[in-house]
Protein backbone atom coordinates (compact mmCIF):
# COMPACT_ATOMS: atom_id res chain seq x y z
CA UNK A 1 0.00 0.00 0.00
CA UNK A 2 1.37 3.42 -1.25
CA UNK A 3 2.23 5.27 2.29
CA UNK A 4 3.75 8.40 3.43
CA UNK A 5 5.29 9.46 6.74
CA UNK A 6 6.57 12.59 7.63
CA UNK A 7 8.87 13.03 11.23
CA UNK A 8 9.20 14.85 13.69
CA UNK A 9 5.46 15.46 14.17
CA UNK A 10 6.44 18.99 15.81
CA UNK A 11 9.59 21.19 15.91
CA UNK A 12 11.26 23.75 17.67
CA UNK A 13 14.32 25.35 16.52
CA UNK A 14 15.91 28.62 18.21
CA UNK A 15 16.09 31.22 15.01
CA UNK A 16 19.20 30.23 13.14
CA UNK A 17 19.22 26.80 14.55
CA UNK A 18 19.24 24.86 11.08
CA UNK A 19 17.71 21.34 10.67
CA UNK A 20 16.19 18.82 8.69
CA UNK A 21 12.76 17.06 8.15
CA UNK A 22 12.09 13.55 6.95
CA UNK A 23 9.70 12.34 4.89
CA UNK A 24 9.92 8.59 4.29
CA UNK A 25 7.73 7.16 1.07
CA UNK A 26 6.23 4.14 -0.08
CA UNK A 27 5.24 4.23 -3.27
CA UNK A 28 5.02 2.05 -6.21
CA UNK A 29 7.13 4.58 -9.30
CA UNK A 30 7.16 7.33 -8.35
CA UNK A 31 7.00 9.93 -10.33
CA UNK A 32 7.17 12.62 -7.92
CA UNK A 33 7.78 13.76 -4.46
CA UNK A 34 6.07 17.13 -3.71
CA UNK A 35 6.72 19.80 -0.61
CA UNK A 36 4.16 22.45 0.13
CA UNK A 37 4.30 24.68 2.91
CA UNK A 38 0.38 25.60 4.77
CA UNK A 39 0.05 28.80 7.46
CA UNK A 40 -2.57 28.32 10.08
CA UNK A 41 -5.98 28.42 8.31
CA UNK A 42 -4.77 28.34 4.38
CA UNK A 43 -4.12 26.05 1.84
CA UNK A 44 -0.92 24.43 1.11
CA UNK A 45 1.61 26.43 -0.79
CA UNK A 46 3.44 24.52 -3.53
CA UNK A 47 6.95 24.63 -2.60
CA UNK A 48 9.34 21.80 -4.73
CA UNK A 49 9.15 18.81 -6.99
CA UNK A 50 11.49 15.98 -6.54
CA UNK A 51 11.55 13.64 -9.82
CA UNK A 52 14.52 11.55 -9.34
CA UNK A 53 17.13 10.30 -6.42
CA UNK A 54 19.89 12.63 -5.83
CA UNK A 55 18.29 15.50 -7.33
CA UNK A 56 17.94 19.09 -4.99
CA UNK A 57 16.35 21.95 -5.01
CA UNK A 58 16.26 25.41 -3.46
CA UNK A 59 14.20 28.00 -2.56
CA UNK A 60 16.00 30.72 -0.11
CA UNK A 61 16.46 28.87 3.39
CA UNK A 62 14.93 25.61 2.14
CA UNK A 63 16.80 22.66 0.30
CA UNK A 64 14.75 19.58 -0.33
CA UNK A 65 16.70 16.60 -1.18
CA UNK A 66 15.59 12.31 -2.64
CA UNK A 67 16.57 9.19 -2.14
CA UNK A 68 14.86 6.44 -3.32
CA UNK A 69 13.11 6.07 0.24
CA UNK A 70 13.06 9.43 1.20
CA UNK A 71 13.37 13.01 1.14
CA UNK A 72 14.63 15.69 3.00
CA UNK A 73 13.70 19.17 3.90
CA UNK A 74 16.52 20.71 5.00
CA UNK A 75 15.86 24.48 7.17
CA UNK A 76 19.37 26.73 7.60
CA UNK A 77 19.29 29.57 9.65
CA UNK A 78 15.77 29.62 10.07
CA UNK A 79 13.45 32.69 10.69
CA UNK A 80 10.24 32.73 13.06
CA UNK A 81 8.48 33.56 9.61
CA UNK A 82 9.25 29.74 8.73
CA UNK A 83 6.95 28.72 11.24
CA UNK A 84 3.92 26.44 9.86
CA UNK A 85 3.42 22.78 9.10
CA UNK A 86 5.16 21.53 6.34
CA UNK A 87 3.58 18.24 3.75
CA UNK A 88 5.02 16.08 1.15
CA UNK A 89 3.20 14.01 -0.88
CA UNK A 90 4.11 11.31 -3.08
CA UNK A 91 2.43 10.43 -6.95
CA UNK A 92 2.97 6.89 -8.54
CA UNK A 93 2.99 6.84 -12.38
CA UNK A 94 -0.29 4.51 -12.18
CA UNK A 95 -2.60 6.89 -10.62
CA UNK A 96 -3.81 10.46 -10.37
CA UNK A 97 -3.37 10.75 -6.47
CA UNK A 98 -1.17 12.22 -4.51
CA UNK A 99 -0.34 10.36 -1.10
CA UNK A 100 -0.14 12.88 1.71
CA UNK A 101 1.70 12.66 4.94
CA UNK A 102 0.65 13.98 8.21
CA UNK A 103 3.01 16.93 8.35
CA UNK A 104 4.92 18.14 10.41
CA UNK A 105 4.60 21.73 12.73
CA UNK A 106 7.62 23.69 12.80
CA UNK A 107 7.95 26.68 15.30
CA UNK A 108 10.88 29.03 14.90
CA UNK A 109 11.53 31.43 18.37
CA UNK A 110 13.42 34.45 18.18
CA UNK B 1 -8.83 37.48 -9.28
CA UNK B 2 -5.73 35.33 -9.33
CA UNK B 3 -5.01 31.21 -8.39
CA UNK B 4 -7.52 29.34 -6.59
CA UNK B 5 -10.62 30.94 -4.79
CA UNK B 6 -13.07 29.01 -2.84
CA UNK B 7 -16.13 30.19 -1.50
CA UNK B 8 -17.88 30.59 1.06
CA UNK B 9 -14.42 30.67 3.30
CA UNK B 10 -16.79 29.52 6.18
CA UNK B 11 -19.71 27.67 6.40
CA UNK B 12 -22.06 26.54 9.26
CA UNK B 13 -24.87 24.27 7.93
CA UNK B 14 -27.26 22.00 10.15
CA UNK B 15 -27.37 18.61 9.25
CA UNK B 16 -30.69 18.70 7.34
CA UNK B 17 -29.73 21.76 5.20
CA UNK B 18 -28.04 21.34 1.87
CA UNK B 19 -25.07 23.94 0.42
CA UNK B 20 -22.92 24.04 -1.87
CA UNK B 21 -18.50 25.28 -2.35
CA UNK B 22 -17.12 26.60 -5.30
CA UNK B 23 -13.92 27.00 -6.66
CA UNK B 24 -12.83 28.65 -9.44
CA UNK B 25 -8.99 29.15 -10.65
CA UNK B 26 -7.43 31.04 -12.83
CA UNK B 27 -4.64 29.29 -14.08
CA UNK B 28 -5.69 27.94 -17.15
CA UNK B 29 -5.44 23.98 -15.36
CA UNK B 30 -7.00 21.10 -16.68
CA UNK B 31 -6.95 18.95 -13.33
CA UNK B 32 -9.05 19.92 -10.23
CA UNK B 33 -9.40 18.23 -6.93
CA UNK B 34 -11.21 18.34 -3.76
CA UNK B 35 -9.61 17.02 -0.64
CA UNK B 36 -10.74 16.99 3.16
CA UNK B 37 -8.65 18.11 5.92
CA UNK B 38 -9.35 17.17 9.26
CA UNK B 39 -6.73 17.59 12.91
CA UNK B 40 -4.10 15.22 12.87
CA UNK B 41 -4.93 13.62 9.67
CA UNK B 42 -3.35 13.76 6.21
CA UNK B 43 -5.34 15.49 3.69
CA UNK B 44 -7.57 13.38 1.97
CA UNK B 45 -8.07 12.99 -1.83
CA UNK B 46 -12.02 12.74 -2.68
CA UNK B 47 -12.87 13.97 -6.09
CA UNK B 48 -10.20 14.79 -9.16
CA UNK B 49 -11.37 15.97 -12.32
CA UNK B 50 -9.10 15.57 -15.12
CA UNK B 51 -10.52 17.99 -18.33
CA UNK B 52 -13.88 18.08 -17.12
CA UNK B 53 -14.09 14.05 -16.45
CA UNK B 54 -14.20 12.54 -12.87
CA UNK B 55 -11.62 10.37 -13.07
CA UNK B 56 -11.17 9.37 -9.24
CA UNK B 57 -13.95 9.12 -6.20
CA UNK B 58 -12.19 7.97 -3.09
CA UNK B 59 -15.33 6.01 -1.77
CA UNK B 60 -16.43 9.45 -0.56
CA UNK B 61 -20.34 9.31 0.88
CA UNK B 62 -23.06 9.73 -1.37
CA UNK B 63 -24.07 13.23 1.05
CA UNK B 64 -21.04 14.83 -1.13
CA UNK B 65 -21.42 15.59 -4.92
CA UNK B 66 -19.44 17.00 -6.85
CA UNK B 67 -19.75 18.77 -10.34
CA UNK B 68 -17.14 20.25 -12.85
CA UNK B 69 -18.90 22.16 -15.65
CA UNK B 70 -15.62 23.00 -17.06
CA UNK B 71 -11.83 23.33 -16.42
CA UNK B 72 -11.83 26.70 -14.28
CA UNK B 73 -14.48 25.81 -11.78
CA UNK B 74 -15.94 23.02 -9.44
CA UNK B 75 -18.63 22.45 -6.67
CA UNK B 76 -19.11 20.16 -4.10
CA UNK B 77 -22.68 19.30 -3.28
CA UNK B 78 -23.37 19.02 0.33
CA UNK B 79 -26.99 17.61 1.73
CA UNK B 80 -27.44 15.33 4.86
CA UNK B 81 -24.35 15.75 6.43
CA UNK B 82 -22.66 14.54 9.82
CA UNK B 83 -21.08 16.41 12.03
CA UNK B 84 -18.12 14.22 11.75
CA UNK B 85 -17.98 15.75 8.13
CA UNK B 86 -17.10 18.92 10.18
CA UNK B 87 -13.31 20.02 8.78
CA UNK B 88 -11.56 21.94 6.16
CA UNK B 89 -12.11 21.67 2.07
CA UNK B 90 -9.72 22.64 0.25
CA UNK B 91 -9.97 22.62 -3.79
CA UNK B 92 -6.97 22.50 -5.91
CA UNK B 93 -5.30 22.62 -9.60
CA UNK B 94 -3.02 21.44 -11.75
CA UNK B 95 -1.97 21.49 -15.36
CA UNK B 96 -1.78 18.26 -15.54
CA UNK B 97 -3.00 15.57 -13.03
CA UNK B 98 0.46 14.42 -12.88
CA UNK B 99 1.56 17.89 -12.35
CA UNK B 100 2.24 20.08 -9.02
CA UNK B 101 -1.44 21.14 -7.73
CA UNK B 102 -2.10 24.40 -6.19
CA UNK B 103 -4.59 25.40 -3.44
CA UNK B 104 -7.16 27.48 -2.84
CA UNK B 105 -7.67 28.93 0.87
CA UNK B 106 -9.93 26.18 1.73
CA UNK B 107 -13.70 26.21 3.37
CA UNK B 108 -14.00 25.79 6.56
CA UNK B 109 -16.97 23.54 7.27
CA UNK B 110 -19.06 23.48 10.65
CA UNK B 111 -21.99 20.72 10.80
CA UNK B 112 -24.06 20.79 13.76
Amino acid sequence: EDQVTQSPEALRLQEGESSSLNCSYTVSGLRGLFWYRQDPGKGPEFLFTLYSAGEEKEKERLKATLTKKESFLHITAPKPEDSATYLCAAGGYNTDKLIFGTGTRLQVFP
Amino acid sequence: ETGVTQTPRHLVMGMTNKKSLKCEQHLGHNAMYWYKQSAKKPLELMFVYNFKEQTENNSVPSRFSPECPNSSHLFLHLHTLQPEDSALYLCASSLLAESEQYFGPGTRLTVT
